[in-house]
């Protein structure tokens, strides 16, 4: 069965730091780029970053560059994103999404929570 | 940045009726790169349509998109208890791969 499973999500404080894992099985993981694409309560979906498939290539929305990096391990088919600097707007739902270019395969979401 | 408009917000309809979407963006998509996806409460969203036009797998035939450019259409031809949910178009040529903010397709 292709799965993408994630974790890592919790509360933490703002200004704190989190890493999300994406787990994935089922598919050739390393043909694949992944995708991290949240969404805010009641909100609507926004694209966060994404790395290609070999890693070599990495791109993050304004709202996240220079505070979050992903990166991926073929050899263990997970991808993380290290998120730093957290604000209160960074609350919500991530998921991650696996394709070729288009988002084919998604998780089912890892919910992140930023209070004092 | 591309920006995606949606329209309507809401949409308002019966089962077996026609559901008609649109997806404006702020420039030309590439390749027509634009997929769209269904996000039902509580789900992950699902893939159902990229390169504007094709069906992704699975994807029952009362599903179509259409569209170039800057002007895409997601039609569902008639509408099936399961098809309520909120429909996102999303450009992912370049980056970021933005998102509309989507259309929600509720029972009348």
């Amino acid at each position: 069965e292709v799965q993408l499973v994630e974790s890592g999500g919790g509360l933490v404080q703002p200004g704190g730091s989190l890493r999300l894992s994406c787990a994935a099985s089922g598919f050739t993981f390393s043909y694949y780029a992944i995708y991290w694409v949240r969404q805010a309560p009641g909100k609507g979906l926004e694209y966060v970053s994404a790395i290609s498939s070999n890693g070599d290539i990495t791109d993050y929305a304004n709202s996240v560059k220079g505070r979050f990096t992903i990166s991926r391990d073929n050899s263990k088919n997970t991808v993380h994103l290290q998120m730093g600097s957290l604000k209160a707007e960074d609350m919500a739902v991530y998921y991650c999404a696996g394709g070729q270019g288009v988002m084919e395969v998604w998780g089912k979401g890892t919910t992140v929570t930023v209070s004092s | 940045e591309i920006v995606l408009t949606q329209s309507p917000g809401t949409l308002s309809l019966s089962p077996g009726e026609r559901a008609t979407l649109s997806c404006r963006a702020s420039q030309s998509v590439s390749s027509n790169f634009l997929a769209w996806y269904q996000q039902k409460p509580g789900q992950a969203p699902r893939l159902l349509i990229y390169g504007a036009s094709t069906r992704a797998t699975g994807i029952p035939d009362r599903f179509s998109g259409s569209g170039s450019g800057t002007d895409f259409t997601l039609i569902i031809t008639r509408l099936e208890p399961e098809d309520f949910a909120v429909y996102y178009c999303q450009h992912y040529g370049s980056p970021p791969r933005t998102f509309g903010q989507g259309t929600k397709v509720e029972i009348k």
